[in-house]
């Protein structure tokens, strides 16, 4: 079964615009990380946020977790067409190297 | 510096039949894995390897095998082929300092006839 699940599952915005993208999960977590995935090709990671962290930044990327809530968003500052692609959050427990992923959230930008 | 490979990126075979998808990589990471990626399940773990010749099942184990001779190749093999192994297969690896990050392979896209 999945650990994260990302809403929406897809998202269509104009070049320019912020884009949020919001991941849930279901167990206490170790680390939460994003990874964007371009259509055919396989998957990047662009951030990771430890537990003990609450908000980590990476150009235009913006990541918060509220481990209360199991819950994390990504955020993306003036979206560029690259930008279009699937996206990921996996999460981590604590000493297990494996990674659980949801299911995406395909991002749109129009040009 | 070729990172992680996977070949071949495009397969057909028929039920039935054994097949083994490769992962090579050059960075000598002691961990490697194996996912599929189906619509509607995201990506899922097949089977992962902290070391040569050490393996351990993910969620979803049944029907394939594993091996790992050496640090950089973890083949994948299916035993007999069915239609419901039709997807796209991930290798992936992480660094021992950062066991957090994986690094991806391109895929390879399977299709069972």
């Amino acid at each position: 079964s999945q650990q994260g699940e990302e809403d929406p599952q897809a998202l269509s915005i104009q070049e320019g615009e912020n884009a949020t993208m919001n991941c849930s999960y279901k167990t206490s977590i170790n680390n939460l990380q994003w990874y964007r995935q371009n259509s055919g090709r396989g998957l990047v990671h662009l951030i990771l946020i430890r537990s003990n962290e609450r908000e980590k930044h990476s150009g235009r990327l913006r990541v918060t977790l509220d481990t209360s809530k199991k819950s994390s968003s990504l955020l993306i500052t003036a979206s560029r067409a690259a930008d279009t692609a699937s996206y990921f959050c996996a999460t981590d427990g604590f000493g297990n190297e494996k990674l659980t992923f949801g299911t995406g959230t395909r991002l749109t930008i129009i040009p | 510096d070729a990172g992680i490979t996977q070949s071949p990126r495009y397969k057909i075979t028929e039920t039935g039949r054994q097949v083994t998808l490769m992962c090579h990589q050059t960075w000598s990471h002691s961990y490697m894995f194996w996912y599929r990626q189906d619509l509607g399940h995201g990506l899922r773990l097949i089977y992962y390897s902290a070391a040569a010749d050490i393996t351990d099942k993910g969620e979803v184990p049944d029907g394939y095998v594993v091996s790992r001779s050496k640090t950089e190749n973890f083949p994948l093999t299916l035993e007999s082929a069915t239609r419901s192994q039709t997807s796209v297969y991930f290798c992936a690896s992480s660094d021992p300092g950062h066991q957090e990050t994986q690094y991806f392979g391109p895929g390879t896209r399977l299709l069972v006839l």
